[in-house]
């Protein structure tokens, strides 16, 4: 699986817009791009997973650079209960044993 | 959907005695997972399942630990004897095929003394 680098805590007034980067310049033609969030003392939660398309849906945007070296998730209108662990994981879905491994992940605080 | 069920959710022992972690996951995923999360070592994969078979255990750190997958609804991850620095969460996760997404429960938080 391709490595990822995320910043390792960001900031962001509620109501806005967060937008998390990350960047896995080693990411190979089928590897996809996925990000799970884990809100403390919860599991982690999917958001989003694409493979060179910008995808959407109810919760995020994820925008993938044309050259797929590096990713932002988008939280459009951000709340407190965004104050997560963001995680962006690159990896083959039809290999690695299905298994899934995090990074350190981005700490995102929403501010009132 | 009731999600992926664990018990208990906090357990406290003293070294030595077995513990035994316990997982409901989806009904009809075909994947298993238990994960481990210090703050050391973040998340880590300690084993998965497919269809009630163990696919992969290179992750569990050593031989007091065991998990078992008797039937599609059940799961157990065993300790014995447990020491002080298993103390962490520990996740399970289920999935439908290799693909996203995974659902993880709310883990059980091992604390050893």
């Amino acid at each position: 699986d391709a490595k990822t680098t995320q910043p390792p805590s960001m900031d962001c007034a509620e109501g806005r817009a967060a937008n998390l980067p990350c960047n896995h310049s080693t990411i190979s033609g089928n590897e996809y791009v996925y990000w799970y969030r884990q809100i403390h003392s919860q599991g982690p939660q999917y958001i989003i997973h694409g493979l060179k398309n910008n995808e959407t849906n109810e919760m995020a945007s994820l925008i993938i650079t044309e050259d797929r070296k590096s990713s932002t998730l988008i939280l459009p209108h951000a709340t407190l209960r965004d104050t997560a662990v963001y995680y962006c994981i690159v990896r083959v879905p039809e290999t690695s044993g299905s298994r899934l491994t995090f990074g350190e992940g981005t700490q995102l605080t929403v501010n009132p | 959907d009731a999600g992926v069920i664990q018990s208990p959710r906090h357990e406290v022992t003293e070294m030595g005695q077995e513990v035994t972690l316990r997982c409901k996951p989806i009904s009809g995923h075909d994947y298993l997972f238990w994960y481990r999360q210090t703050m050391m070592r973040g998340l880590e994969l300690l084993i998965y399942f497919n269809n009630n078979v163990p696919i992969d255990d290179s992750g569990m750190p050593e031989d007091r630990f065991s998990a078992k997958m008797p039937n599609a609804s059940f799961s157990t991850l065993k300790i014995q004897p447990s020491e002080p620095r298993d103390s962490a969460v520990y996740f399970c996760a289920s999935s439908s095929g290799q693909g996203p997404p995974l659902h993880f429960g709310n883990g059980t938080r091992l604390t050893v003394t």
